[in-house]
């Protein structure tokens, strides 16, 4: 089966402009998650979907980050306006147990590493 | 509240040799415990878990950790080490009864030395 795909796997952008960001889960995953690591700091939860709906947005850092996923399938995260602080590497994973899926571990994508200057 | 402390962002060690890389956790309630994988231009791979079975846990690879709630650790170890082996490892929690996400350490790079 393929696993989790993110696209782009590299993205530099200006400060100011927008930038969105592809996670494509296992098909039939309905849990959904984004992750964060900025240069050097532990991986950050930023938040988790069930099917379309978020069931956990708590780690967003602000209101410039903006999560979708329609169709409870691939899901879009985008940024706008970026700022130097955003870069970093975003993870998605995607889990398909219900009930506590953290507690069996996901299937995490390569990431995207997301440069802003 | 979670945390995972990894001691050492760098670890180096000579092929053969053993691996211990190391993970403290603080949590008010029993926790999961993970540690990831991650090769040079891949995802994050889990490498094992412990879900308070058994406290020895092994994983692929050949590496395996232990759960000593005394010292609040879950260790990796490896006894020998592999040029294969080189890449960043994360040490997570997720909360028992009610986790949903993981709460992750800072990484450790390990490099094998031939």
């Amino acid at each position: 089966e393929a696993g989790v795909t993110q696209f782009p796997s590299h993205s530099v952008i200006e400060k100011g402009q927008t930038v969105t960001l592809r996670c494509d889960p296992i098909s039939g995953h309905d849990n959904l998650y984004w992750y964060r690591r900025v240069m050097g700091k532990e991986i950050k939860f930023l938040l988790h979907f069930v099917k379309e709906s978020k069931q956990d947005e708590s780690g967003m850092p602000n209101n410039r980050f903006l999560a979708e996923r329609t169709g409870g399938t691939y899901s879009t995260l985008k940024v706008q306006p970026a700022e130097l602080e955003d870069s970093g590497v975003y993870f998605c994973a995607s889990s398909s147990l219900h009930g506590k899926p953290a507690n069996y571990g996901y299937t995490f994508g390569s990431g995207t590493r997301l440069t802003v200057v | 509240a979670q945390s995972v402390t990894q001691l050492g962002s760098h670890v180096s060690v000579s092929e053969g040799a053993l691996v211990l890389l190391r993970c403290n956790y603080s949590s008010s309630v029993p926790p999961y415990l993970f540690w990831y994988v991650q090769y040079p231009n891949q995802g994050l791979q889990l490498l094992l878990k412990y879900t308070s079975a058994a406290t020895l846990v092994k994983g692929i690879n050949g590496f395996e950790a232990e759960f000593k709630k005394s010292e609040t650790s879950f260790h990796l170890t490896k006894p020998s080490a592999h040029m294969s082996d080189a890449a960043e490892y994360f040490c997570a929690v997720s909360e028992m009864n009610t986790g949903n996400q993981f709460y992750f350490g800072t990484g450790t790079s390990l490099t094998v030395i031939p």
